[in-house]
């Protein structure tokens, strides 16, 4: 079962930021957040992955509560290229089996 | 820089015939992985390599077999194809198990 629970959906206009919310309750503490994306038919592509700091790259930025139960993944200025079905997992760094939900569907709109 | 190759990209058997889907990375990554995905299920793991010379399974790895060919190649067979694994079929790879995946573009293949 996955660790994870996001919105089914979410709409964003074009070029306002897009905050895609992720609450992960019973994260343990050596599990990391990851977030990756899958645009229609494509593979999955990772986007970033945090302990317990903020990150931050060129794709987007992770926000992690302190108490760790949830997470925010930060578009600055979401483009149409950016629609696509967002996914938080949960996994140690030591696990292999990255555990796919049914993810965000993020709609960007003009 | 390719990144993951993936071969065929489509394919089509009749129950009961074999093949083997090929994957390879080009950047170096000591971990690789095979998912397939149905439609309403999301991604599940078959099988992955942790670093050259191992295997494990993962979540529905029944009707496959792997082969960790060389650092470069994971190879995913179908011995005796069925219609359940009528699927898209992804490969990764990762630098470590807890680094960020790379994947393909897929294998869609159907049995017919």
């Amino acid at each position: 079962d996955a660790k994870t629970t996001q919105p089914p959906s979410m709409d964003c206009a074009e070029g306002r930021a897009a905050n895609l919310p992720c609450n992960h309750s019973t994260i343990s503490g050596n599990e990391y957040v990851y977030w990756y994306r899958q645009i229609h038919s494509q593979g999955p592509q990772y986007i970033i992955h945090g302990l317990k700091n903020n990150e931050t790259n060129e794709m987007a930025s992770l926000i992690i509560t302190e108490d760790r139960k949830s997470s925010t993944l930060i578009l600055p200025h979401a483009t149409l290229r950016d629609t696509a079905v967002y996914y938080c997992i949960v996994k140690s760094g030591s696990q292999g089996n990255l555990i796919f939900g049914k993810g965000t569907k993020l709609s960007v709109k003009p | 820089n390719a990144g993951v190759t993936q071969t065929p990209k489509f394919q089509v058997l009749k129950t009961g015939q074999s093949m083997t889907l090929q994957c390879a990375q080009d950047m170096n990554h000591n971990s690789m992985y095979w998912y397939r995905q149905d439609p309403g299920m999301g991604l599940r793991l078959i099988y992955y390599s942790a670093s050259e010379g191992t295997t494990d399974k993962g979540e529905v790895p029944n009707g496959y077999n792997v082969s960790r060919l060389n650092k470069r190649e994971f190879s995913l067979r179908l011995e005796s194809a069925a219609p359940s694994q009528t699927s898209v079929y992804f490969c990764a790879s990762s630098e470590s198990i807890g680094a960020g995946y790379t994947f393909g573009s897929g294998t869609r293949l159907t049995v017919v």
